[in-house]
């Protein structure tokens, strides 16, 4: 597609299980970006990828956050062992280069509920 | 604290009004940039502005920076309903920095 492309749009699991988010960026686009928005805020980096490898993983809260990225193309955010407060909205973007003077690419998140 | 914050944090106006919204920033720029998210959507890049630039127009949007004091306005004119989102500022501030959003301001615009 045209588009950043998330799933699952949405997401209720239970406390305790694993999660995994996936992200189809733009076809070309070299840096992902992911984020995380709580209710009513802003956004709060978790990782980059540029390529396959991940310069800046600075924005995952704990070791059970992860992130992959294969073949230049697709991400999937790995939440084990979820708690309620990693109830958000996950979003990616991706951009033809790095972090750089180009606009990011959003798609449209995936709500991830815990109970 | 963020990088960039946005001013108001909420906005009500009437349709054919123009809205504007301010962010404040801390640190020196590379870019300014403003996004609009539409509920239970992502986000969409609305304008870019450069460091040396002051004033940059898109359609019925106004953009404003100035770097003396940190601060960037976005101006909406004659405004529309479908006009209601949220709105951030997002600032860059170079080699290898990340894009720093503020908490946004949510615009209401009544028919």
């Amino acid at each position: 597609g045209a588009g950043v492309s998330q799933s699952p749009s949405n997401k209720v699991t239970e406390k305790g299980k694993d999660v995994e988010l996936r992200c189809d960026p733009i076809s070309g686009h070299t840096a992902l970006y992911w984020y995380r928005q709580s209710l009513g805020q802003g956004l709060e980096f978790l990782i980059y990828f540029q390529g396959n490898s991940a310069p800046d993983k600075s924005g995952l809260p704990s070791d059970r956050f992860s992130a992959e990225r294969t073949g230049g193309s697709v991400s999937t955010l790995t939440i084990q062992r979820t708690q309620q407060e990693d109830s958000a909205v996950y979003l990616c973007a991706s951009t033809l280069g790095g972090w750089s003077n180009q606009p990011q690419h959003f798609g449209d998140g995936t709500r991830l509920s815990i109970l | 604290s963020q990088q960039g914050e946005e001013d108001p944090q909420a906005l009500s106006i009437q349709e054919g009004e123009n809205a504007t919204m301010n962010c404040s920033y801390k640190t020196s720029i590379n870019n300014l940039q403003w996004y609009r998210q539409n509920s239970g959507r992502g986000l969409v890049h609305l304008i870019l502005i450069r460091s040396n630039e002051r004033e940059k127009h898109s359609g019925r949007l106004r953009v404003t920076l100035d770097t003396s004091k940190k601060s960037s306005s976005l101006l909406i004119t004659a405004s529309r309903a479908a006009d209601t989102a949220s709105y951030f500022c997002a600032t860059y501030t170079g080699a290898n920095s990340k894009l720093t959003f503020g908490k946004g301001i949510t615009l209401s615009v009544r028919p």
